[in-house]
This record gives C-alpha cells, structure tokens and sequence, in this order.
C-alpha cells in the first residue's frame, strides 16, 4: 500500500497558468516532509523541508504548504523552465530513509 | 564547489557480472544513501549508512552490497544476483539525523544507468 501518493501523475500548463500538485500521505508520526523538483536524466534538487501542519515556505513561483494528510506544491505564473518532474517524500520518526511517491511531470509551453 | 559525484554516468553489465557505482561527496555528510528509481514508480531505498563502518539495508536490498570505509565514499555493487538491474541508481548524502538534527534533506547526485548488454 503505497504511503505518498502525487497526483496528477501529469500536467500540462500554459506558461503564466497557476496550478497547484498535490501530494497526500498515510503515514503516522511524520517527521517532515520534502519537495524535490528532477529534471530528465539527473537527480533530484532539493526545494522545500515541512514539518508541521499549518506550515508553508516560498521559492521564487512556488509555494508549499502542509496539512495534517497532504501537502500541495503551488506554482504561481509558471514558466517553461519550471517544466520537471516533483517529487514528494515522507520521512518518519521511526527511521531515517525518505519513501518517495511517484512523482508529477509538469510541462509549462510557452 | 560541493556536491556527489556518481560515476559512471552510464554502465553495461554482462550476464553473471558485478559491477560497482562509484559515489563520492564533499559535504562533510555522514549519512549516505543509495536509491533506485525505475519508470513510473518512486524512488526505492537499497542501503543507507549513518556513519562509517555501518550500514543498514533498505526496502529491496538483496542482490546489492555497500561498503563505507571512508566518510566521503559508499559505492554501491550489483552483484549478479540481482536479476533486474536495469534501472537508474542515485546516490544522496545528508547531515546526520541523529542526535535531534532530523529532517536533513538529503542531495542527490546525478545518477548512475545501468543497463543489460
């Protein structure tokens, strides 16, 4: 049973077209939770550590917010080169390895 | 500047072979960790270490092995017992969580492909 799910699995957006990812989990006792954007054939980049419900943090067109079950990754007037795939990760108490959800591959056309 | 480095960026493996992923960091981290990811699913955990000299297995370690000698390696081997090694390994390193510094993110490097010749 998978523990992140991301969905949309994929987005098309017109460049200046915000939207928002979604990525919901079923986890107890969550130590944080993080964003990583990977471009084609590279690892992923850090972008953004949540730890509590209520949290959000900014960068550039993003925002990421934290609730209680899922997060949300905001992109506000997006950008062809914001096109990438958004990972979701989950870190717990219990151990220190992150469990990743699939992934959302956003393409931004001009 | 600082950073993982992971080498090759490609790799071909023959039936019945080992091969070996290399992964060096200058971060000072001390937990390293080693992830596969195949097409449309998640990143999975091999093997992770917390300190040199120790390691732990992941979600799907079995057919691999990992050595950490020194702080700054922990190359990966996908021995011949691993069946389906076609996939893109990465590499990442954090801070250590221990001791109340949790929720360190961890970087990545750029990857490793393996494939079956």
């Amino acid at each position: 049973e998978d523990q992140v799910t991301q969905s949309p699995e994929a987005l098309r957006l017109q460049e200046g077209e915000s939207s928002s990812l979604n990525c919901s989990y079923t986890v107890s006792g969550l130590r944080g939770l993080f964003w990583y954007r990977q471009d084609p054939g590279k690892g992923p980049e850090f972008l953004f550590t949540l730890y509590s419900a209520g949290e959000e943090k900014e960068k550039e067109r993003l925002k990421a917010t934290l609730t209680k079950k899922e997060s949300f990754l905001h992109i506000t007037a997006p950008k062809p080169e914001d096109s990438a795939t958004y990972l979701c990760a989950v870190q717990l108490f219990s151990g220190y390895a992150l469990n990743f959800g699939k992934g959302t591959s956003l393409l931004v056309t001009p | 500047d600082g950073g993982i480095t992971q080498s090759p960026k490609y790799l071909f493996r023959k039936e019945g072979q080992n091969v070996t992923l290399s992964c060096e960091q200058n971060l000072n981290h001390d937990a390293m960790y080693w992830y596969r990811q195949d097409p449309g699913q998640g990143l999975r955990l091999i093997y992770y270490s917390q300190i040199v000299n120790d390691f732990q297995k992941g979600d799907i370690a079995e057919g691999y092995s990992v050595s950490r000698e020194k702080k700054e390696s922990f190359p990966l081997t996908v021995t011949s017992a691993q069946k389906n090694p076609t996939a893109f390994y990465l590499c990442a390193s954090s801070r250590s969580p221990a001791g109340g510094l949790g929720n360190q993110p961890q970087h990545f490097g750029d990857g490793t492909r393996l494939s079956i010749l």
